[in-house]
């Protein structure tokens, strides 16, 4: 079966700590996104990446990074420069570079909680 | 900004025709309205998209207005499992998921 996958579905995080989000896709697809959920509100982009070795700033990258080294792998960073980490994380992909007409594919998502 | 505007929330009866409203007034002629939902907890899940005619699929139909200035979603028949949140996005608001529409169906 193709698709995204994510995690853990949980994480939790201590005060000063960075932690790593993974997402993974086998759709082969170039392109792929983190968002950012805050309870009741809308989804905010955090980092794309159009291609391998290549990603770009979304609205709210501060206290995040990413690395995309392979196609299929795109993991999220959450710094200790991050205050406010608590959210809902979700990791799209596309088939092709572009954000204007490309269907995004969601994995289920990670919840990070600060201890 | 570019911005899409939904209303907060909408309510339907089972079984009866909803029809879910977006403005995107700063859209450009290559930016395609892509229309996505989502349940708690859950990844938003693709409905379906246009760029200038109506288009239909198996979940729902998008009639978009000759300017291209608005469109709408329309699930013909509701049922409980539609309810969810729904976004209207695209390139002209740099993919950004506002607050959406939720969708209430009632039994």
């Amino acid at each position: 079966d193709g698709g995204i996958t994510q995690s853990p579905k949980y994480l939790f995080r201590k005060e000063g700590q960075n932690v790593t989000l993974s997402c993974e896709q086998n759709l082969n697809h170039d392109a792929m996104y983190w968002y950012r959920q805050d309870p009741g509100q809308g989804l905010r982009l955090i980092y794309y990446s159009q291609i391998v070795n290549d990603f770009q700033k979304g609205d709210i990258a501060e206290g995040y990074s990413v690395s995309r080294e392979k196609k299929e792998s795109f993991p999220l960073t959450v710094t200790s420069a991050q205050k406010n980490p608590t959210a809902f994380y979700l990791c799209a992909s596309s088939i092709a570079p572009g954000l204007h007409q490309e269907t995004q594919y969601f994995g289920p998502g990670t919840r990070l909680l600060v201890l | 900004d570019a911005k899409t505007t939904q209303p907060n929330s909408m309510e339907s009866n089972e079984e009866e025709p909803v029809h879910l409203p977006c403005n995107h007034s700063t859209i450009s002629g290559t930016d395609y309205i892509h229309w996505y939902r989502q349940l708690p907890s859950q990844g938003p899940e693709y409905v379906i998209h246009g760029l200038t005619s109506n288009v239909n699929n198996r979940m729902a139909s998008l009639a978009i207005a000759e300017d291209r200035k608005s469109s709408t979603l329309i699930l013909h028949r509701a049922t409980l499992r539609d309810a969810a949140v729904y976004y209207c996005i695209g390139n002209f608001n740099k993919f950004y998921f506002g607050s959406g529409t939720k969708l209430n169906v009632k039994p």
